[in-house]
């Protein structure tokens, strides 16, 4: 089984939905990370957790929220979506020090008409 | 920030050649990983090496901290092989991983 799994895999929804991304990690490492991916782009981070009491926000928070439900889980909520939102979301895990090696799930396609 | 450059930006190979990926970072870095986004958009964790050189199989990659800089190489490439390559670093002001753009690479039979 993954380590890191993403639901849904895909996702279809229209303007002003409210969407769920969830993200659940078996490595049992303190750190969680939710990116997202745009065409002819690398990564830019909407948020991250340390652990289960500590939500930071990354460089492109607006329009994002997220909960941490456990060590294990961490979930990427969108209040109200809009097009430009449409993007691949990755989900990703590192232990505790800058110096272990962070993995990432599968992704989600999220596609807002 | 630390600014993530790699290059080329775009690499087409015929199937069996070499190949040279670089990664530029404008600062001294704690962790540096380098991955592989397949068509499918997974991306498969290549490389840990904020220093020093690895190999794993036909791969290898190399860091010189002190000069800033990472090199991917692929040899003997595949069709498999294609996709893009990420270079990714921290640095130990923020904690994060800060991606490069990337180098889109297309092995041709």
């Amino acid at each position: 089984d993954a380590d890191v799994t993403q639901t849904p895999r895909n996702r279809i929804t229209k303007t002003g939905k409210r969407i769920m991304l969830e993200c659940s990690q078996t490595k049992g490492h303190d750190r969680m990370y939710w990116y997202r991916q745009d065409p002819g782009l690398g990564l830019r981070l909407i948020y991250y957790s340390f652990d289960v009491k500590d939500i930071n926000k990354g460089e492109i928070s607006d329009g994002y929220s997220v909960s941490r439900q456990a060590q294990a889980k961490f979930s990427l909520s969108l209040e109200s979506a809009i097009p430009n939102q449409t993007a691949l979301y990755f989900c990703a895990t590192r232990g505790t020090s800058d110096y272990n090696e962070q993995f990432f799930g599968p992704g989600t396609r999220l596609t807002v008409l | 920030g630390i600014q993530v450059e790699q290059s080329p930006p775009d690499l087409i190979l015929q199937e069996g050649a070499n190949s040279t990926l670089r990664c530029n970072f404008s600062d001294s870095v704690n962790n540096l990983q380098w991955f592989h986004q397949n068509p499918w958009g997974q991306l498969i964790n290549l490389f840990y090496i904020p220093s020093g050189t690895k190999q794993n199989g036909r791969l290898s990659a190399t860091t010189v901290a002190t000069e800033r800089y990472s090199l991917l190489y692929i040899s003997s490439s595949q069709t498999t092989d294609s996709g893009v390559y990420f270079c990714a670093v921290i640095t130990g002001a923020n904690s994060k991983l800060t991606f490069g753009k990337g180098i889109t690479l297309s092995v041709r039979p």
